[in-house]
């Protein structure tokens, strides 16, 4: 049971340059985030999904595009980066409930944009 | 507006002394959660302890507990006899509209407290 996995680690991109940032889980959770991660910052929630096939815009969506054709994967992509998409992003994942339940994360991803 | 504000940017305590970390939260919501993680230096985000709005009694994990004072609008992370092992930062983190549709909803996170705790 590995939890939440996010693939790569680190990444580094010359401004204009496109990637995508995978994130997978084995819990069987509906619901998966995107966050960002600043300097000094708390985490900030870029896209999430509540299942199969949806998405929807959280905080700080601009320049990020997200996609979950698999219940257990979710993707975040960057068509263009700008040096402010430096930062560190999270994936997260949580069952499904009307309340609302736990969020675990996964180990981040360094992202460096030249 | 700010909803989560993490007012102690830093902090050093003896190892052994008990921790108390602060965390206001701001929401015209009756039904909310309030979450702890720590940080470490290695990066990742560890869930500590959970609190409902609804909930009749403060939550205990081990040695966190949360000083939950709803009046106040304050739930503040307690751990009990720190250990080296403890120094990390801290986030306080609030989701809002939880029994109403917001159970998907991301969490708001504060700013974070440094916490370093001295031999």
């Amino acid at each position: 049971n590995a939890g939440v996995t996010q693939t790569p680690k680190f990444r580094v991109l010359k401004t204009g340059q496109s990637m995508t940032l995978l994130c997978a889980q084995d819990m069987n959770h509906e619901y998966m985030y995107w966050y960002r991660q600043d300097p000094g910052m708390g985490l900030r929630l870029i896209h999430y999904s509540v299942g199969e096939g949806t998405t929807a815009k959280g905080e700080v969506p601009d320049g990020y595009n997200v996609s979950r054709l698999k219940k257990q994967n979710f993707l975040l992509g960057l068509e263009s980066a700008a040096p402010s998409q430096t930062s560190v992003y999270f994936c997260a994942s949580a069952y499904a409930s009307v309340r609302g339940d736990t969020q675990y994360f996964g180990p981040g991803t360094r992202l460096t944009v030249l | 507006a700010q909803k989560i504000t993490q007012t102690q940017p830093g902090m050093f305590v003896q190892e052994k002394e008990a921790v108390t970390l602060d965390c206001t939260y701001d929401t015209s919501d009756p039904s909310y959660g309030l979450f702890w993680y720590k940080q470490p230096s290695s990066g990742e985000m560890i869930f500590l302890i959970y609190q409902g709005s609804y909930d009749q009694q403060n939550a205990t994990e081990g040695r966190y507990s949360l000083n939950f004072q709803k009046a106040r609008k304050s739930a503040n992370l307690v751990i009990s006899a720190s250990q080296l092992g403890d120094s990390a930062m801290y986030f306080c983190a609030m989701r809002d509209n939880m029994y109403s549709g917001g159970g998907a909803d991301g969490l708001t996170f504060g700013k974070g407290t440094h916490l370093i705790i001295q031999p």
